[in-house]
């Protein structure tokens, strides 16, 4: 069956610092990847997407992630952290079911940033 | 104004009582959703509708339904309400451009407490 796997459960890193979001996916056709974001109280927004070309993409925020087939990965990164980047991370992909396309979500990693 | 309009943003009832969940958009997409979030679970399909005349079962639909009132409008309803429906809703929507891999749009939540 489909699914996406978010190892981390909880991150806590220091204003400035790198980050590293990692997901696993596991999907037989090629995949519609994606990363969304949670901030406190609100509902979620896209950081960014892959579905074809380069491996490396950008997304909002100065966010980026790297889809590597090999791994089954779509991980996330950022070089240096804001205090107010600390929100619940959610990797998705998107299947087709019966005909239909639907996204699956991973449980989420959620990020404390340290001032 | 908000483009993904959910009601209410907050609701107590009590096991057995009838409630309906209310989403609005004004993205003119086709495609609305219903998911339900728990803590360490991430997000979960309850509906899906791809237009008025077609609704779909997701993932944990059995004790909720759905009505699609128009493209605008998707409300989800919980017939008798237990405990364990105690979750935070959200409503996305999301266009159709044919080749997969469309980002949703996702409403601010619903929280919902069944005493």
């Amino acid at each position: 069956a489909q699914s996406v796997t978010q190892p981390d459960i909880h991150i806590t890193v220091s204003e400035g610092a790198s980050l590293e979001l990692r997901c696993n996916y596991s999907y037989g056709a090629t995949p519609y990847l994606f990363w969304y974001v949670q901030s406190p109280g609100q509902g979620l927004q896209l950081l960014l997407k892959y579905f074809s070309g380069d491996t490396l993409v950008q997304g909002i925020k100065g966010f980026e992630a790297e889809f590597k087939r090999s791994q089954s990965s779509f991980n996330l990164r950022k070089p240096s952290v804001h205090w107010s980047d600390a929100a619940e991370y959610f990797c998705a992909v998107e299947v087709l079911e019966g005909g239909s396309e639907k996204l699956v979500f991973g449980k989420g990693t959620k990020l404390t940033v340290n001032p | 104004d908000a483009d993904v309009t959910q009601t209410p943003r907050n609701r107590i009832t009590k096991t057995g009582k009838r409630i309906m969940l209310e989403c609005s958009q004004t993205k003119g997409h086709d495609r609305m959703y219903w998911y339900r979030q728990d803590p360490g679970l991430g997000l979960r399909l309850i509906y899906y509708s791809f237009d008025v005349k077609d609704i779909n079962k997701g993932e944990i639909s059995d004790g909720y339904s759905v009505s699609r009132q128009a493209q605008a409008k998707f409300s989800l309803s919980l017939e008798s309400a237990i405990p364990n429906q105690t979750a935070l809703y959200f409503c996305a929507t999301s266009d159709l451009a044919g080749r997969g891999g469309e980002t949703q749009y996702f409403g601010p939540g619903t929280r919902l407490l069944v005493l």
